[in-house]
């Protein structure tokens, strides 16, 4: 099994549609999430840290499950703007290994 | 705002060549990382550097060395290129050396033939 995982996608939603995306991972004791945007030909950002309480920014919310090991990001009302590819972070152990899954691809369309 | 830049966009070497990416921080950032991302297998670490001088090995290191003589600077060098080394390159820094922001540069495009 794959430390991180992500559906690849594409996600294809019209404007205005909310979508979610999960990403699992495999190591119980992974303590820090976080969600990093990568739009085409560009270099990954930080969008936003996953905290065990969730958190909300705008339009975006990220979730922790712990018990069933993923994260999740929310995004309503999509924009067009909104199309990039969503990487999960996961970082893992006393050496704190930071490891990114591979990406779900989100398009958003007229 | 943190700026991370990267010496090529683009970059055409031939198998056996030397090669040197070059990656430059200006937010004062102890820890700086290069990377190689690759359709499916998503971003890669290849080693870190938590202060000048210092190194670590990260989880595809076989091929690859660095240097890091100076805190703003971390060179990603491939003393022999080989085809398999044709990916995107990304150079990343940040403050605290895990569980903080990274800051990624524009990544360089290594072609291989």
């Amino acid at each position: 099994r794959k430390e991180v995982e992500q559906d690849p996608g594409p996600f294809n939603v019209p404007e205005g549609a909310t979508v979610a995306f999960n990403c699992t991972y495999s190591n119980s004791a992974s303590q820090s999430f976080f969600w990093y945007r990568q739009d085409c030909r560009k270099e990954p950002k930080l969008l936003m840290s996953v905290y065990s309480s969730g958190n909300e920014d705008g339009r975006f919310t990220a979730q922790l499950n712990r018990a069933s090991q993923y994260i999740s990001l929310l995004i309503r009302d999509s924009k067009l703007s909104d199309s990039a590819t969503y990487l999960c972070v996961v970082v893992t152990g006393t050496a704190s290994k930071l490891t990114f899954g591979t990406g779900t691809r989100l398009q958003v369309t007229l | 705002d943190v700026k991370v830049t990267q010496s090529s966009r683009y970059l055409v070497k031939r198998t056996g060549e030397k090669v040197f990416l070059e990656c430059v921080q200006d937010m004062d950032h102890e820890n700086m990382f290069w990377y190689r991302q690759d359709p499916g297998l998503g971003l890669r670490l290849i080693y870190f550097s938590y202060d000048v001088k210092m190194k670590e090995k990260g989880d595809i290191p076989e091929g690859y060395s660095v240097s890091r003589e100076k805190k703003e600077r971390f060179s990603l060098i491939l003393e022999s290129a080989s085809t398999n080394q044709t990916s995107m390159y990304l150079c990343a820094s940040s403050f605290r050396p895990w569980g903080d922001t990274q800051y990624f540069g524009p990544g360089t495009r290594l072609t291989v033939l």
